[in-house]
């Protein structure tokens, strides 16, 4: 069974701080990874996307990504309260259309 | 406006009650997908599409079916619901080939009692 592990948090970080969000997975050949936000009630938005190995920078958000130790991070930097919301971490797995999500992480952002 | 579209978004129903709730999309996305969230268990995926005519198994398949017979629109079909589907359903689409990133519809609240 192929898993996405995440930190259910919460994750509290003061207004303006950086915010470290971390993701692992299990499928070794997997391609494609993604970060989500879901605000309570609300539909996943997605916020970046990585397929290299390195850093992919987005505005305030920075993924990064290192399939040797099979994990994938999200940073926010200056952190807002409106950034408080559930992070979820998706991969699509190798060689199919599957896409696993992960239980995803609360950050609270503190004014 | 590009968007994924989901009706209903709020649904009560009973036991064994047939129901269908349709997803569109406006992007002429190739893949589509159906997604089940549940408290402590986060998004499923039940089935999925990558083209017309063409559906596979996601990893909770069981009880629902879909058909995929035009590229905007990808139904979720409960032939028979039971409250253990009671849950929140998400629709998703992407392009499919060289772009793998999902666009998510507003979701919808199902409640089998």
């Amino acid at each position: 069974q192929k898993e996405v592990e995440q930190n259910s948090g919460p994750l509290s970080v003061p207004e303006g701080a950086i915010a470290s969000l971390n993701c692992t997975y299990s499928d070794r050949g997997s391609q494609s990874f993604f970060w989500y936000r879901q605000y309570s009630g609300k539909s996943p938005e997605l916020i970046m996307f990585i397929y290299s190995n390195g850093d992919k920078e987005d505005g305030r958000f920075t993924a990064q990504l290192n399939k040797a130790s099979q994990y994938v991070s999200l940073l926010i930097r200056d952190s807002q309260p409106s950034d408080s919301a559930t992070y979820l971490c998706a991969v699509r797995i190798s060689g199919t259309y599957k896409y696993i999500f992960g239980t995803g992480t609360r950050l609270k952002v503190l004014a | 406006e590009a968007q994924v579209t989901q009706n209903p978004r709020y649904l009560i129903t009973v036991t064994g009650k047939k129901l269908t709730v349709t997803c569109s999309q406006n992007m002429n996305h190739e893949y589509m997908s159906w997604y089940r969230q549940d408290p402590g268990l986060g998004l499923r995926q039940i089935y999925y599409s990558m083209n017309v005519e063409v559906t596979d198994k996601g990893d909770v398949p069981e009880g629902y079916k879909v058909s995929r017979k035009e590229k905007r629109n990808f139904p979720l079909i409960l032939e028979s619901p039971s409250p253990n589907q009671t849950s929140l359903y998400f629709c998703a689409s992407s392009l499919g080939t060289v772009s793998y990133e999902q666009y998510f519809g507003p979701g919808t609240r199902l409640t089998v009692t």
